[in-house]
């Protein structure tokens, strides 16, 4: 089954730490997202890349990093500048061209957590 | 620029009851509007789609009509059931840009009761 995967379920980070959540795809989509989600405010973009070795800050892009070597593959580090990163991270795939490619599909997601 | 402004909530509504949850939207052109389902501890899932003006989209019971004249895409469901308690995201993507990423709602928490 084709789909989205995100690992790990949950992440733990210690101050000062940098931490990466995986994301993997094998939709053969484009475009790949990171959303952050936090209680009552909805998803915020983070980071986005429409094709391989490329990638464009969302509106919430302080404190992160990103990745594309692959098209299967979207890396998203946490770092230690990104303050309050305690929220539920969703990672996202669309096609780039031809229909259905205004549709995003997304992960399970990782919830990570500040010890 | 472009926004989504959906009903706060929690809705709670007891089983069969019908559902209606709000969105409006703001957009410079003519987006495509989605609804998606978030179950706790999940990611989300696509609920339904429409792409033009007048289209409905329709799942598993759940509708939504795409009104440009009010600017409105409300999610309506006739007989809500106990399993369709999760959050409920409102969005638009703008049809220029493929590739750019969804607005979202801040979502509206429906909780239904036996």
């Amino acid at each position: 089954d084709g789909g989205i995967t995100q690992s790990p379920k949950y992440l733990f980070r210690k101050e000062g730490q940098n931490v990466t959540l995986s994301c993997e795809q094998n939709l053969n989509h484009d475009a790949m997202y990171w959303y952050r989600q936090d209680p009552g405010q909805g998803l915020r973009l983070i980071y986005y890349s429409q094709i391989v070795n490329d990638f464009q800050k969302g509106d919430i892009a302080e404190g992160y990093s990103v990745s594309r070597e692959k098209k299967e593959s979207f890396p998203l580090t946490v770092t230690s500048a990104q303050k309050n990163p305690t929220a539920f991270y969703l990672c996202a795939s669309s096609v780039n061209r031809g229909p259905p490619w205004e549709t995003q599909y997304f992960g399970p997601g990782t919830r990570l957590l500040v010890l | 620029g472009d926004s989504v402004t959906q009903m706060e909530g929690p809705v709670t509504l007891s089983e069969e009851a019908f559902l209606t949850i709000n969105c409006t939207y703001t957009a410079t052109g003519y987006p495509s509007l989605f609804w998606y389902v978030q179950y706790p501890g999940e990611g989300l899932q696509l609920l339904l789609k429409a792409t033009k003006a007048d289209d409905k989209g329709s799942n598993k019971g759940f509708e939504a009509t795409y009104r440009k004249e009010t600017t409105s895409f409300h999610l309506e469901k006739g007989s809500v059931q106990v399993s369709d308690s999760a959050v409920y995201f409102c969005a638009l993507s703008d049809p220029s840009q493929a590739g750019t990423a969804l607005i979202f709602g801040k979502g509206t928490t429906l909780s239904v009761s036996s």
